[in-house]
């Protein structure tokens, strides 16, 4: 089956350390997000990519970084400059252009510093 | 900035009962306005979407009511059923494919 997958479902990170999170799509989608939930507040866009070895900030991009050197890989990195990085993480797909499709979203990462 | 407004943020109904959750968009660009529900510890799924040349759109139970002049949209559950109990999102889709949510609404439906 096609799909998102988000890897780990959940994931510690102690002060000052950098972790990763995975989010990996066989839809063969173009356009790959990533956002942040928090309670009370939706989801905020972090970064979003329609292009291999292309990405672009969201409204939040503060403190983290991502890669697109494969179209079905978005790894979304939370640096130590991200001073509060507990939330629960989404990753999305979609196909880039025209047709009104929505997203199809991968289960989530839960991080919680430690 | 919230550029989709969406109320309420809670909302109980009895089960059989119409649920409605109420968005206000801003910017006139949005041009694909889908909802999305949320069960909790998953991510979101893709519930029924509309496009503004459009004033309804019915699937099921579900039904988008969509006013291009007064800059808003809605969704009506009819006969809530408790496995309705979700997280709901609207959202609006502007340039890039990028899409803007709504705060998020929790609806209870109790039997």
């Amino acid at each position: 089956d096609g799909g998102i997958t988000q890897s780990p479902k959940y994931l510690f990170r102690k002060e000052g350390q950098n972790v990763t999170l995975s989010c990996e799509q066989n839809l063969n989608h173009d356009a790959m997000y990533w956002y942040r939930q928090d309670p009370g507040q939706g989801l905020r866009l972090i970064y979003y990519s329609q292009i291999v070895n292309d990405f672009q900030k969201g409204d939040i991009a503060e403190g983290y970084s991502v890669s697109r050197e494969k179209k079905e890989s978005f790894p979304l990195t939370v640096t130590s400059a991200q001073k509060n990085p507990t939330a629960f993480y989404l990753c999305a797909s979609s196909i880039a252009t025209g047709a009104n499709y929505g997203y199809t979203f991968g289960s989530g990462t839960r991080l919680t510093v430690v | 900035q919230q550029q989709v407004k969406q109320s309420p943020q809670s909302l109980i109904v009895q089960k059989g009962g119409i649920s409605i959750i109420n968005c206000a968009y801003e910017n006139t660009a949005f041009d694909y306005f889908p909802w999305y529900q949320q069960f909790p510890g998953k991510g979101p799924a893709l519930l029924i979407a509309i496009r503004p040349d459009v004033s309804e759109k019915k699937e099921g139970r579900f039904t988008i009511s969509f006013n291009k002049s007064a800059k808003q949209f809605s969704l009506h559950i009819m006969d809530s059923q408790p496995g309705d109990s979700a997280t709901y999102f609207c959202a609006a889709r502007g340039g890039y494919q990028k899409v803007t949510f709504g705060i998020g609404t929790k609806l209870q439906v109790i039997p």
